[in-house]
């Protein structure tokens, strides 16, 4: 029952680096999500693929990129990372039932910071 | 953007007492959600609504989908201290079902 894991849990990079975060679900659903939280401001939402080979700018992109490899699995690239992006990064996935109803199970986050 | 004004920002209340926060937005949703987070862990949904007025309770919590579709609420009865963490609002803006956007949360503490 792992649910969505996430890894690294902590990172921490020099400025200009690069890195990609992880993210598998193992529930078969088609919607993942990256969000970003930062103190006082919430989640926010950098990007979400809605199936397999789809993915969609959410709030936050710019300085992110994304791949939705597989089903299941849906990664976020920092090309070069700024302090600006230190934050912890969640991972989520979703899925909608036959009546439409959904809910969002998240990883338990990445700790990131930019130094 | 479908941006989500929650409200209060924080909580200090004492156990045994009441909670009520909530959730606006300019834009209709579809979906209202509540999540609560712990430290250090991801958010975890507590309540779902899916319908205009809908009206659903989890225990001791209660939440309700307005009937404009552009507000939320979250009340928490007889709080115990386990009740402490970060509340959200969430939800599915009626434009795109696979996007979902969060509040900025309230932070609620209880006093035993």
């Amino acid at each position: 029952n792992a649910g969505v894991t996430q890894t690294p849990k902590f990172q921490v990079l020099k400025t200009g680096q690069s890195m990609t975060l992880q993210c598998a679900q193992d529930m078969n659903h088609n919607s993942m999500y990256w969000y970003r939280q930062d103190p006082g401001m919430g989640l926010r939402l950098i990007y979400y693929s809605a199936s397999e080979g789809t993915t969609d700018k959410g709030e936050v992109p710019n300085g992110y990129n994304v791949s939705r490899l597989n089903k299941r699995e849906f990664s976020l690239r920092l090309e070069s990372a700024a302090p600006s992006q230190t934050s912890v990064y969640f991972c989520a996935s979703s899925e909608a039932d036959r009546a439409g109803n959904t809910e969002a199970f998240f990883g338990q986050g990445t700790r990131l910071t930019v130094v | 953007g479908q941006q989500l004004n929650q409200s209060p920002q924080s909580m200090f209340i004492q156990e045994g007492e009441d909670v009520s926060m909530n959730c606006t937005s300019s834009s209709i949703f579809n979906t209202w959600l509540w999540y609560k987070q712990d430290p250090g862990e991801g958010p975890v949904l507590l309540i779902a609504l899916y319908k205009a007025g809908e009206l659903t309770s989890n225990g001791r919590l209660t939440a309700q989908f307005g009937i404009t579709r552009k507000d939320s609420f979250l009340n928490i009865s007889a709080s115990i201290p386990s009740d402490v963490g970060i509340y959200f609002c969430a939800g599915h803006p009626m434009y795109n079902n696979n996007d979902m956007r969060f509040g900025a949360g309230t932070r609620l503490t209880v006093k035993p």
